[in-house]
Parts: structure tokens; C-alpha cells; sequence
């Protein structure tokens, strides 16, 4: 089992729609989430990081479901230029640093 | 600021042959990383630094070595290429360890994509 796992989607949403989508990680230490963007062969950039009492910023909303060992990532309202690649990354605590990368959902968002 | 500056940005090598990816920030960030991200997989931690003169590896560091002389500089070192190492390369750094705390957002360089025939 993947230590971070996405579906790869692609996810085809119209334009105003809200899409939701989960990530799972396996190790019951991780202690730090986040969301990251990552726009066709271009770099990643943090989207948000997910606090455990959930967060929002704008139309994202963010939520950890430690029990069940999932984050989602709520997107109301899409625009076109939300279509991207999201990715969940985990901070493991015994992992010294290192950050584990899930592989990515992508989402198009359609006019 | 210009952030996070990786070159060359494409490169095609042949096997066997040696070069260097360069990575310099100007965030005075003491939390440098390299990553390679291969198609529909996850990044994968090549090596990282906390600071000038600390190095050490990630869950991928065979085949590379780094070195840390400065904060700013973050070179990757690749010296037998290999067909396995066709992949891009992302550098990266935060002001604190990614803990979630408000510096620990990581910036990444515009990538490396690298092609070894």
C-alpha cells in the first residue's frame, strides 16, 4: 500500500461546480498535512496546510479525518483557472524531514 | 527576491556521462531539498540540507551526491547517468522544517527536466 494515495483522476468538472477529493496516508504518526498545486510542467506551490480543526481560505476548504487517516480538499465555485494537479503531502514524525508526496489528483474544470 | 533559481532547465545526457544541477535561493532559507518527480509517482527526496555544511540523503540518493558551502547554494551532482535518472528534478526550501508552521512552506525552483539516452 501507497503511503500517500490519490486518485489520479482526472476529475472533469464544469465551471461553478464544487468538487471534493481525499487523500489517505498509512502512518498513523504523521503529524503534518498539506495541500499543494502544481500547474502543468511547472513547480508545486502550497495551496494550504491542514490544521486539525479544518481550515478555509476563500473557496478551499481543507479537513483532517485522523480516525479514518484522510485529508480532503473542498473546492466551491471553480474557476477555470483552478484546473490543476493537487497534490497531498504528508510530514511523517519519525521521518526526519521528509515530506511524503502522494502521486496527484488533476482536475479540469470545463466552461 | 527571485526565490528558488534551478539550471539548466532542460538537458539531455548520455550514459555515463557527469553533470551538475545547480539550486540557489535568496530567501536566506536554511531548509534546502532535492527532489525528483517521475510520471504519476509522488516526489521522491533525493538528499536534503538544514544548513551551510550539513547534508543528508533522502529516500532516493543513489547515483547523486550534494554539497551545502553556502546557504544560497544547493548543487546535485549526478556522475554516471543513468537511464533511470530521466526524470525532473525540483529544488526546494523552507525557512523551518515542514512541521505546518507558518515557515515551513517549501518553494521550489521551476524544475529540471533531464533526459538520459
Amino acid at each position: 500500500r501507497k503511503e500517500v494515495e490519490q486518485d489520479p483522476g482526472p476529475f472533469n468538472v464544469p465551471e461553478g461546480a464544487t468538487v471534493a477529493f481525499n487523500c489517505t496516508y498509512s502512518n498513523s504518526a504523521s503529524q503534518s498535512f498539506f495541500w499543494y498545486r502544481q500547474d502543468c510542467r511547472k513547480e508545486p506551490k502550497l495551496l494550504m496546510s491542514v490544521y486539525s480543526s479544518g481550515n478555509e481560505d476563500g473557496r478551499f476548504t481543507a479537513q483532517l479525518n485522523r480516525a479514518s487517516q484522510y485529508i480532503s480538499l473542498l473546492i466551491r465555485d471553480s474557476k477555470l483557472s483552478d484546473s490543476a494537479t493537487y497534490l497531498c503531502v504528508v510530514n511523517v514524525m519519525d521521518s526526519n524531514y521528509q515530506l511524503i508526496w502522494g502521486a496527484g489528483t488533476k482536475l479540469i474544470i470545463k466552461p | 527576491n527571485a526565490g528558488v533559481t534551478q539550471t539548466p532547465k532542460f538537458r539531455i545526457l548520455k550514459i555515463g556521462q557527469s553533470m551538475t544541477l545547480q539550486c540557489t535561493q535568496d530567501m536566506n532559507h536554511n531548509y534546502m531539498y532535492w527532489y525528483r518527480q517521475d510520471p504519476g509517482m509522488g516526489l521522491k527526496l533525493i538528499y536534503y540540507s538544514v544548513g551551510a555544511g550539513i547534508t543528508d540523503k533522502g529516500e532516493v540518493p543513489n547515483g547523486y551526491n550534494v554539497s551545502r558551502s553556502t546557504t544560497e547554494d544547493f548543487p546535485l551532482r549526478l556522475e554516471l547517468a543513468a537511464p533511470s535518472q530521466t526524470s525532473v528534478y525540483f529544488c526546494a526550501s523552507s525557512y523551518e522544517e515542514p512541521m505546518g508552521g507558518q515557515g515551513s512552506e517549501a518553494f521550489f525552483g521551476q524544475g529540471t527536466r533531464l533526459t538520459v539516452v
